[in-house]
Protein backbone atom coordinates (compact mmCIF):
# COMPACT_ATOMS: atom_id res chain seq x y z
CA UNK A 1 0.00 0.00 0.00
CA UNK A 2 2.16 2.85 -1.48
CA UNK A 3 -0.39 5.96 -0.66
CA UNK A 4 -0.08 8.99 -2.47
CA UNK A 5 2.99 8.73 -4.66
CA UNK A 6 4.07 11.93 -6.89
CA UNK A 7 6.78 12.31 -9.65
CA UNK A 8 8.50 13.78 -10.24
CA UNK A 9 10.64 14.66 -7.26
CA UNK A 10 12.17 17.88 -8.39
CA UNK A 11 11.80 19.70 -11.48
CA UNK A 12 13.70 22.95 -13.05
CA UNK A 13 11.61 24.47 -15.86
CA UNK A 14 12.66 27.57 -18.27
CA UNK A 15 9.39 30.12 -18.51
CA UNK A 16 7.00 29.43 -20.45
CA UNK A 17 7.75 25.38 -20.41
CA UNK A 18 4.68 23.08 -19.62
CA UNK A 19 4.56 20.24 -17.76
CA UNK A 20 2.23 17.70 -15.61
CA UNK A 21 3.18 16.90 -12.04
CA UNK A 22 1.62 13.23 -11.46
CA UNK A 23 -0.26 11.97 -8.74
CA UNK A 24 -1.72 8.87 -7.89
CA UNK A 25 -2.91 7.19 -4.81
CA UNK A 26 -4.46 3.23 -3.86
CA UNK A 27 -6.97 4.28 -1.18
CA UNK A 28 -9.40 4.36 -3.44
CA UNK A 29 -10.30 7.69 -2.02
CA UNK A 30 -12.48 9.90 -4.13
CA UNK A 31 -11.58 13.26 -2.75
CA UNK A 32 -7.76 14.76 -4.16
CA UNK A 33 -6.28 18.27 -3.59
CA UNK A 34 -3.42 19.89 -5.21
CA UNK A 35 -1.52 22.68 -2.82
CA UNK A 36 1.35 24.44 -3.35
CA UNK A 37 3.63 25.41 -0.35
CA UNK A 38 5.91 28.25 -0.84
CA UNK A 39 8.79 28.80 1.78
CA UNK A 40 7.49 30.97 4.96
CA UNK A 41 3.79 29.36 4.08
CA UNK A 42 1.44 27.59 4.53
CA UNK A 43 -0.42 25.15 2.08
CA UNK A 44 -2.70 27.11 -0.57
CA UNK A 45 -5.33 24.78 -2.05
CA UNK A 46 -4.68 25.14 -6.56
CA UNK A 47 -7.60 22.51 -7.60
CA UNK A 48 -9.27 19.58 -5.80
CA UNK A 49 -11.55 17.12 -6.60
CA UNK A 50 -14.32 14.85 -5.16
CA UNK A 51 -14.32 12.17 -7.92
CA UNK A 52 -13.35 10.98 -10.89
CA UNK A 53 -14.49 13.20 -13.95
CA UNK A 54 -15.20 16.52 -10.95
CA UNK A 55 -12.71 19.03 -10.48
CA UNK A 56 -13.31 22.40 -8.92
CA UNK A 57 -11.25 25.53 -8.22
CA UNK A 58 -9.15 26.42 -4.80
CA UNK A 59 -7.97 29.45 -3.78
CA UNK A 60 -4.89 29.67 -6.31
CA UNK A 61 -6.19 28.19 -9.56
CA UNK A 62 -4.28 30.98 -11.78
CA UNK A 63 -2.23 28.67 -14.53
CA UNK A 64 -2.78 25.37 -13.58
CA UNK A 65 -5.13 22.97 -14.89
CA UNK A 66 -6.07 19.70 -13.67
CA UNK A 67 -8.08 16.42 -14.61
CA UNK A 68 -9.47 13.41 -12.80
CA UNK A 69 -10.34 10.38 -15.78
CA UNK A 70 -10.16 7.79 -12.83
CA UNK A 71 -9.93 7.38 -9.01
CA UNK A 72 -6.16 6.74 -8.59
CA UNK A 73 -4.62 9.38 -10.92
CA UNK A 74 -5.18 13.82 -10.59
CA UNK A 75 -2.59 15.19 -12.45
CA UNK A 76 -1.73 18.51 -12.38
CA UNK A 77 -0.63 20.64 -15.95
CA UNK A 78 1.30 23.76 -15.98
CA UNK A 79 0.90 24.65 -19.28
CA UNK A 80 3.30 28.15 -19.49
CA UNK A 81 5.71 28.00 -16.70
CA UNK A 82 6.33 31.08 -14.73
CA UNK A 83 8.51 31.71 -11.92
CA UNK A 84 5.74 32.58 -9.50
CA UNK A 85 4.97 29.17 -9.73
CA UNK A 86 8.49 27.85 -8.31
CA UNK A 87 7.26 26.48 -5.14
CA UNK A 88 6.89 22.87 -3.78
CA UNK A 89 3.42 21.04 -4.99
CA UNK A 90 2.03 18.46 -2.28
CA UNK A 91 -1.13 15.96 -3.69
CA UNK A 92 -3.31 14.56 -1.11
CA UNK A 93 -6.37 12.56 -0.40
CA UNK A 94 -8.93 12.53 1.93
CA UNK A 95 -10.30 9.10 3.93
CA UNK A 96 -12.27 9.70 7.04
CA UNK A 97 -12.21 13.23 6.85
CA UNK A 98 -8.43 12.68 7.21
CA UNK A 99 -5.70 14.31 4.53
CA UNK A 100 -3.09 12.17 3.34
CA UNK A 101 -0.18 13.55 1.72
CA UNK A 102 2.29 12.59 -0.95
CA UNK A 103 5.83 13.48 -0.51
CA UNK A 104 5.93 16.59 -2.86
CA UNK A 105 7.21 18.23 -6.01
CA UNK A 106 9.61 20.94 -5.78
CA UNK A 107 9.69 22.78 -8.71
CA UNK A 108 11.67 25.78 -9.86
CA UNK A 109 11.27 27.67 -12.60
CA UNK A 110 13.88 29.70 -14.44
CA UNK B 1 -13.95 32.88 3.92
CA UNK B 2 -12.22 31.51 7.07
CA UNK B 3 -8.27 31.81 7.76
CA UNK B 4 -6.29 30.46 10.36
CA UNK B 5 -3.59 32.25 12.13
CA UNK B 6 -0.41 30.46 13.95
CA UNK B 7 0.65 33.59 16.28
CA UNK B 8 4.37 32.12 16.46
CA UNK B 9 6.79 31.75 13.61
CA UNK B 10 9.94 30.30 14.97
CA UNK B 11 10.15 28.59 18.71
CA UNK B 12 13.57 27.54 19.95
CA UNK B 13 13.04 25.03 23.13
CA UNK B 14 16.21 23.15 24.28
CA UNK B 15 14.93 19.41 25.06
CA UNK B 16 12.48 18.13 28.08
CA UNK B 17 10.83 21.93 28.02
CA UNK B 18 7.34 22.41 27.08
CA UNK B 19 5.81 23.29 23.95
CA UNK B 20 2.57 25.30 23.38
CA UNK B 21 1.87 26.61 19.72
CA UNK B 22 -0.84 28.35 18.98
CA UNK B 23 -3.79 28.31 16.51
CA UNK B 24 -6.34 30.34 15.94
CA UNK B 25 -9.21 30.59 13.36
CA UNK B 26 -12.24 32.74 12.25
CA UNK B 27 -15.02 30.67 11.52
CA UNK B 28 -17.84 30.66 13.26
CA UNK B 29 -19.45 27.38 12.28
CA UNK B 30 -18.96 23.97 12.95
CA UNK B 31 -15.15 22.90 12.28
CA UNK B 32 -12.92 20.12 11.97
CA UNK B 33 -9.46 20.91 13.12
CA UNK B 34 -5.80 19.10 12.65
CA UNK B 35 -2.21 20.01 13.56
CA UNK B 36 0.16 18.32 10.97
CA UNK B 37 3.63 17.80 11.29
CA UNK B 38 6.51 18.20 8.38
CA UNK B 39 9.85 16.96 9.25
CA UNK B 40 12.63 18.23 7.29
CA UNK B 41 12.79 16.58 3.68
CA UNK B 42 9.37 14.71 4.25
CA UNK B 43 6.02 15.53 3.74
CA UNK B 44 3.14 16.60 6.15
CA UNK B 45 1.80 14.22 8.46
CA UNK B 46 -1.29 14.40 10.46
CA UNK B 47 -0.23 14.70 14.17
CA UNK B 48 -3.91 15.02 16.05
CA UNK B 49 -7.96 15.90 14.74
CA UNK B 50 -10.94 17.03 16.19
CA UNK B 51 -14.01 16.93 14.80
CA UNK B 52 -16.61 16.18 17.92
CA UNK B 53 -16.53 15.08 21.68
CA UNK B 54 -13.96 15.54 24.65
CA UNK B 55 -12.11 19.06 23.44
CA UNK B 56 -8.91 17.57 24.59
CA UNK B 57 -7.31 15.22 21.72
CA UNK B 58 -4.51 13.38 22.63
CA UNK B 59 -2.29 12.53 19.14
CA UNK B 60 0.89 10.96 18.45
CA UNK B 61 4.07 10.96 19.85
CA UNK B 62 3.58 12.60 23.19
CA UNK B 63 1.22 15.81 21.24
CA UNK B 64 -2.36 17.16 22.45
CA UNK B 65 -3.99 20.02 21.49
CA UNK B 66 -7.12 21.74 22.84
CA UNK B 67 -10.49 22.83 21.70
CA UNK B 68 -11.42 26.05 22.86
CA UNK B 69 -14.85 27.13 21.19
CA UNK B 70 -15.34 30.32 22.29
CA UNK B 71 -11.57 31.52 21.92
CA UNK B 72 -11.40 29.67 18.31
CA UNK B 73 -8.51 28.22 19.41
CA UNK B 74 -6.28 24.59 18.88
CA UNK B 75 -3.49 24.84 20.90
CA UNK B 76 -1.16 22.15 20.58
CA UNK B 77 0.91 21.27 23.53
CA UNK B 78 3.50 18.98 24.53
CA UNK B 79 5.06 18.87 28.43
CA UNK B 80 8.68 17.66 27.57
CA UNK B 81 10.10 18.26 24.02
CA UNK B 82 12.44 15.83 22.13
CA UNK B 83 15.30 16.91 19.68
CA UNK B 84 13.16 14.88 17.39
CA UNK B 85 10.60 16.83 17.38
CA UNK B 86 12.35 19.01 15.14
CA UNK B 87 10.13 20.32 12.79
CA UNK B 88 7.67 22.36 10.77
CA UNK B 89 4.29 22.66 12.07
CA UNK B 90 0.79 23.25 10.45
CA UNK B 91 -2.64 23.72 12.32
CA UNK B 92 -5.42 23.16 9.61
CA UNK B 93 -9.51 23.89 9.86
CA UNK B 94 -11.96 22.55 7.29
CA UNK B 95 -15.72 23.43 7.59
CA UNK B 96 -17.89 20.83 7.56
CA UNK B 97 -19.80 21.41 4.33
CA UNK B 98 -17.28 22.68 2.54
CA UNK B 99 -16.22 19.15 0.50
CA UNK B 100 -13.28 19.01 3.01
CA UNK B 101 -11.68 21.70 1.87
CA UNK B 102 -8.70 22.43 4.25
CA UNK B 103 -7.28 26.41 5.10
CA UNK B 104 -3.60 25.83 6.86
CA UNK B 105 -1.67 28.25 8.66
CA UNK B 106 1.75 29.71 7.98
CA UNK B 107 3.32 26.84 10.32
CA UNK B 108 5.60 26.90 13.02
CA UNK B 109 9.11 26.19 12.95
CA UNK B 110 9.69 24.32 16.08
CA UNK B 111 13.99 23.70 16.79
CA UNK B 112 14.53 21.47 19.68
CA UNK B 113 18.36 22.09 20.96
CA UNK B 114 20.07 18.99 22.49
Amino acid sequence: NAGVTQTPKFRILKIGQSMTLQCTQDMNHNYMYWYRQDPGMGLKLIYYSVGAGITDKGEVPNGYNVSRSTTEDFPLRLELAAPSQTSVYFCATEGSDTQYFGPGTRLTVL
Amino acid sequence: AQSVSQHNHHVILSEAASLELGCNYSYGGTVNLFWYVQYPGQHLQLLLKYFSGDPLVKGIKGFEAEFIKSKFSFNLRKPSVQWSDTAEYFCAVTINTNAGKSTFGDGTTLTVKP
